[in-house]
């Protein structure tokens, strides 16, 4: 079954860029939309945005200005970039499948699919 | 933005209570609605899409009912797994909203 792993520094200075991967194993990057999220410490969730494999892209407006979503096909693997980092950007984050299901005319989608986590720390 | 509203914020029960969670959506969003399960240190666990539609794996025991801006999730016999945080979220456009979260604790 398809399985999502989340890679990337965790500790990152303020005012730099957050980077962040995630990869694909046990299925094809080259269907579904794929997500990250992302969850500070003792609080909820928070949607970040979504990429689908041919690259169309759609971000949270919160966040708009300082979010990269990427996607590599060939590596089964889709990234993140979070600009300007301060500590309000301290989080766990989340990479996640939107699934999706068809029972009429209507696509009812979802996260079906998580990654474990990854903590990223901002502090200097 | 859709903003998705969870009650209560914590709730104290029992092995084999029955137990309601309850979801508003600040317009109405149909049944594009999903509920999560999130144990501690753990990834959110999809439970319910669609408002009612059981994700294949979970336990009949969660049930998930509501359509335009009211949503319930309710587990009809507590286990001592089902202990964790359980948040909504909304698919019916972008950006995806989460609710707060509902917390469910050991009486």
């Amino acid at each position: 079954q398809v399985q999502l792993q989340e890679s990337g520094p965790g500790l990152v200075k303020p005012s730099e860029t957050l980077s962040l991967s995630c990869t694909v194993s046990g299925g094809s990057i080259s269907t579904n939309y794929w997500s990250w999220i992302r969850q500070p410490p003792g609080k909820g969730l928070e949607w970040i945005g979504y990429i689908y494999y041919s690259g169309s892209t759609n971000y949270n407006p919160s966040l708009k200005s300082r979010v990269t979503i990427s996607v590599d096909t060939s590596k089964n693997q889709f990234s993140l970039k979070l600009s300007s980092v301060t500590a309000a950007d301290t989080a766990v984050y989340y990479c996640a499948r939107e699934g999706y299901d068809s029972p009429s005319y209507y696509y009812y989608y979802y996260m079906d699919v998580w990654g474990k986590g990854t903590t990223v720390t901002v502090s200097s | 933005d859709i903003q998705m509203t969870q009650s209560p914020s914590s709730l104290s029960a029992s092995v084999g209570d029955r137990v309601t969670i309850t979801c508003r959506a600040s317009q109405s969003i149909s049944n594009y609605l999903n509920w999560y399960q999130q144990r501690p240190g753990k990834a959110p666990k999809l439970l319910i899409y669609a408002a009612s539609s059981l994700q294949s794996g979970v336990p009949s025991t969660f049930s998930g009912s509501g359509s335009g801006t009211d949503f319930t999730l309710t587990i009809s016999s507590l286990q001592p797994e089902d202990f964790a945080t359980y948040y909504c979220q909304q698919s019916y456009n972008t950006p995806r909203t989460f609710g707060q979260g509902t917390k469910v604790e050991i009486k």
